[in-house]
């Protein structure tokens, strides 16, 4: 199989903590693709990571991609409840548009 | 900001009914996609769709699915004849194809109940 897996599958952080996340994958890719979902919700993206890239930022987000080991991880800095939701890696394996493999996604939970 | 957009956000349907979801996506995107969501677990491919034919599908597209966009503007996912299986969020997605790599936004979804 090709699907990403995320790890771990819930996590439960006080408000302020950070929170990293980490995916896993099986073949080469193009692209390394997060988002969020709130319950029952749209997915929202949140950074895309190209294959020869090794970090990117955004706001309090940080993503790191290591093809080597075929793992991402997204980083949350001064987490909000705000950020309660469910985050999915997704990979895009051929072409730079082409489908994307979405992970089972891990529940991140924010207490005030 | 621009959004990709679904309609109806909700429908509920018989089995054997066909429904027509409806999907608006961002004016200049090349690439549309549907996904489906299966209450509980991962976001699956179903179909791509690229210079107004279908670029790949997946196992679950099967001839009840069909994907059409008839005019410059919607993207449309039919299924034929509803099972109960069915019963999903679909996702639509976009992406902008030129020059690389590009974010595939997806709508807030349909979330289809066939009853």
């Amino acid at each position: 199989s090709q699907q990403g897996e995320e790890d771990p599958q819930a996590l439960s952080i006080q408000e302020g903590e950070n929170a990293t996340m980490n995916c896993s994958y099986k073949t080469s890719i193009n692209n390394l693709q997060w988002y969020r979902q709130n319950s029952g919700r749209g997915l929202v993206h949140l950074i895309l990571i190209r294959s020869n890239e090794r970090e990117k930022h955004s706001g309090r987000l940080r993503v790191t991609l290591d093809t080597s080991k075929k793992s991402s991880s997204l980083l949350i800095t001064a987490s909000r409840a705000a950020d309660t939701a469910s985050y999915f890696c997704a990979t895009s394996y051929t072409g730079a548009n082409s489908k994307l493999t979405f992970g089972k996604g891990i529940t991140l939970s924010v207490r005030p | 900001e621009p959004e990709v957009t679904q309609t109806p956000s909700h429908q509920v349907t018989q089995m054997g009914q066909e429904v027509i979801l409806r999907c608006v996506p961002i004016s200049n995107h090349l690439y549309f996609y549907w996904y489906r969501q299966i209450l509980g677990q991962k976001v699956e491919f179903l179909v791509s769709f690229y210079n107004n034919e279908i670029s790949e599908k997946s196992e679950i597209f099967d001839d009840q699915f069909s994907v059409e966009r008839p005019d410059g503007s919607n993207f449309t996912l039919k299924i034929r004849s509803t099972k109960l299986e069915d019963s999903a969020m679909y996702f639509c997605a976009s992406t902008g194809g030129a020059g690389g790599a590009t974010e595939a936004f997806f709508g807030q979804g349909t979330r289809l109940t066939v009853v």
